[in-house]
This record gives structure tokens, C-alpha cells and sequence, in this order.
């Protein structure tokens, strides 16, 4: 069964860094692209960004380039999203998503994983 | 890039038809066949519906059909039921090879 499995809920204070991870299994990781994709409280869904774990090949959305990084680890089939200086408004439900290319359908998407960065 | 426009809200009763659109522009939904819908319980993941415009994942519901005019996209659920209470998002390829989503669209069936 193909599966992403986020890491587990974060709590940050603003101006701490942060980095989420997003692992997959049942296919070849290397294979697919990852997207992450924020669900702020009670709001849509808005596209972040993609990666190419086979060669790092990353694109970001330009609501989100130079506010977050994108990164994955093919060694051990682990897609990232990183902060260096979260804001209050980063507080939200992150998602990962597998995409069969970079403008495929995504499917299946990981369980998501809340981030709250309150002082 | 702003997002796709969908209504905020519609409504069906059980066993009716409802069609959900999402506008954009030739920069997007017009632009390519890269259109998919997605469905998000309450606290759940989205799960997509519909992909490349009209197509639909194993598993998926033949109540569920997609099309495409122009910078609009549509979704239609006919024979509505209960279990299909829930937000639809719509999301298109840009010409910047990114995504972008619709506002989303809370189904109720009353």
C-alpha cells in the first residue's frame, strides 16, 4: 500500500525554526514527486511547493519562495519542510502529497501535520 | 497568482445533481488539461475526485464526473448523498509550471 506518513505536531515560538518530515512507502520514492500543500484554520488549501526526490529538482509556489525550504533524503524516502524563522502566521495544518509528475494528480496525501507557533 | 474562484457554498438534496465550477484564466484552467478535484472531510487529508480534467481515479465514484469550457472547470455529483457532504477544491497547472487551488466549495446536502 502506498502511504506518506507526517511527522507528528509541533509547537514553536516565533522566531524558532522547524523542520517537518513526510516519509513514504509501497513504491519507489525516488520515482515521484512530493508537494506540500497549507491548510491555514479554517481556510483552502494553497500549494507550496514541489520536489523531484530522484535529483532534488524543487519548484515553489511565489507565494512561498524564500519563506520556506523543500528537501528530501532518497536514503531514507523522507520528503522535508523547513522553517528558519517561523511567524505567527505559519501557524496551520501542513499536508505532502505524492504527485506521478510535477503536474499530475496528488495522491495520496499524508495525514498532515498541525503546526502552532504562538509566543 | 490569485486563487481558482468557486462558489463558497452549495446545496442538494439526496438523489439530485449539483455542478460546482472554478474560473480562472488562459493562464491557468484555460490553459492546460491539468484540472483536479479534490474532497476534504473534516479533519481529514484531501482525497482527490477527479484529475486531468475529466478522469477519475480507481475507486472513485462514477457519480462523480468532471468538464472543461474554456478557463472554466466544472464538477458534477449526481444521484447526492449523504456520505458527499464535504469541501471541493479544484486546482489547475499554471504557465509558471506551478499550482494553484480554488477557495473551496462546502457541499451540503440537506
Amino acid at each position: 500500500e502506498v502511504q506518506l506518513v507526517q511527522s507528528g505536531a509541533e509547537v514553536r515560538k516565533p522566531g524558532e525554526s522547524l523542520k517537518i518530515s513526510c516519509k513514504g512507502s509501497g513504491y519507489t520514492f525516488t520515482n515521484y514527486w512530493i508537494a506540500w500543500v497549507r491548510q491555514m484554520p479554517g481556510k483552502g488549501l494553497e500549494w507550496m511547493g514541489i520536489i523531484y526526490p530522484g535529483d532534488s529538482d524543487t519548484t515553489y509556489s511565489p507565494s512561498f519562495r524564500g519563506q520556506v525550504t523543500i528537501s528530501a533524503d532518497k536514503s531514507i524516502s523522507t520528503a522535508y519542510l523547513q522553517w528558519s524563522s517561523l511567524k505567527a502566521s505559519d501557524t496551520a495544518m501542513y499536508y505532502c502529497a505524492r504527485g506521478d509528475c510535477a503536474r499530475c494528480k496528488l495522491d495520496p496525501w499524508g495525514q498532515g501535520t498541525p503546526v502552532t507557533v504562538s509566543s | 497568482q490569485s486563487a481558482l474562484t468557486q462558489p463558497a457554498s452549495v446545496s442538494g438534496s439526496p438523489g439530485q445533481s449539483i455542478t460546482i465550477s472554478c474560473t480562472g484564466t488562459s493562464s491557468d484552467i484555460g490553459g492546460n488539461n491539468y484540472v483536479s478535484w479534490y474532497q476534504q472531510h473534516p479533519g481529514k487529508a484531501p482525497k482527490v475526485m477527479i484529475y486531468d480534467v475529466s478522469n477519475r481515479p480507481s475507486g472513485v465514484s462514477n457519480r462523480f464526473s468532471g468538464s472543461k469550457s474554456g478557463n472554466t472547470a466544472s464538477l458534477t455529483i449526481s444521484g447526492l448523498q449523504a456520505e458527499d457532504e464535504a469541501d471541493y477544491y479544484c486546482s489547475s497547472v499554471t504557465s509558471s509550471d506551478t499550482v494553484i487551488f480554488g477557495g473551496g466549495t462546502k457541499l451540503t446536502v440537506v
